[in-house]
């Protein structure tokens, strides 16, 4: 089964800092790639899918690029209610498979 | 509004069994893929199990496969997971979430609120 890495596991940034979060695959996936955010007590949100492609109402300091093997997620100007644990997931075959998470929180 | 709501969860001893429910609204069930996804209190998310939008196809994660069982019923709006053989390990808020392409390879772009199956003597 293809391995999804995510790192860093946590990170602590500043209110305006640009974030970085990479998520490796241990095979190609292509761009079957899905970023998820959840916040503390709530329910995984669809950031991001296609590797790229922003779900509707996701403010746009979100992205995402990457194909293949190496994908990231980028927050712009970090912001306050983005304090959350963030996910990839490959869904080019089963399974399914997420990655570890990473924690944002601000410094 | 799209809602999936979960039911079915509980203690239960080791070894024993539950059916959990998601129901199902808002947007045409028998279209989509669905899945099931579990949390550990704490700790990451765990693909658990997909079925196509017709229920002809399912999909397990080696972790359950053998004593799970997914399945849909497309006339009652509603998914399943037929859990037995239950184990610690399983303890876990279980969650449903919809498949966001037709096809069984999908993002999940609607998840449940989620249940807590607690296995425990």
């Amino acid at each position: 089964d293809i391995q999804m890495t995510q790192s860093p596991s946590s990170l602590s940034a500043s209110v305006g800092d640009r974030v970085t979060i990479t998520c490796r695959a241990s095979q190609g996936i292509r761009n079957s790639l899905a970023w998820y955010q959840q916040k503390p007590e709530k329910v995984p949100k669809l950031l991001i899918y296609a590797a790229f492609t922003l779900q509707s109402g996701v403010p746009s300091r979100f992205s995402g690029s990457g194909s293949g093997t190496d994908f990231t997620l980028t927050i712009s100007s970090l912001q306050p209610e983005d304090v959350a644990t963030y996910y990839c997931q490959k869904y080019d075959s089963v399974p399914l498979t997420f990655g570890g998470g990473t924690k944002v929180e601000i410094k | 509004e799209v809602q999936l709501v979960e039911s079915g969860g509980g203690l239960v001893q080791p070894g024993g069994s539950l059916r959990l429910s998601c129901a199902v609204s808002g947007f045409t069930f028998s279209s989509c893929a669905m899945n099931w996804v579990r949390q550990t209190p704490g700790k990451g998310l765990e693909w658990v199990s997909g079925i196509s939008y017709g229920g002809d196809d399912t999909y397990y994660a080696d972790s359950v496969r053998g004593r799970f069982t997914i399945s849909r019923d497309n006339s009652r709006n509603t998914l399943y997971l037929q859990i037995n053989s239950l184990r610690a390990e399983d303890t876990a808020v279980y969650y449903c979430a919809k498949g966001y392409y037709a096809g069984s390879y999908s993002p999940f772009d609607s998840w449940g609120q989620g249940i807590l199956v607690t296995v425990s003597s």
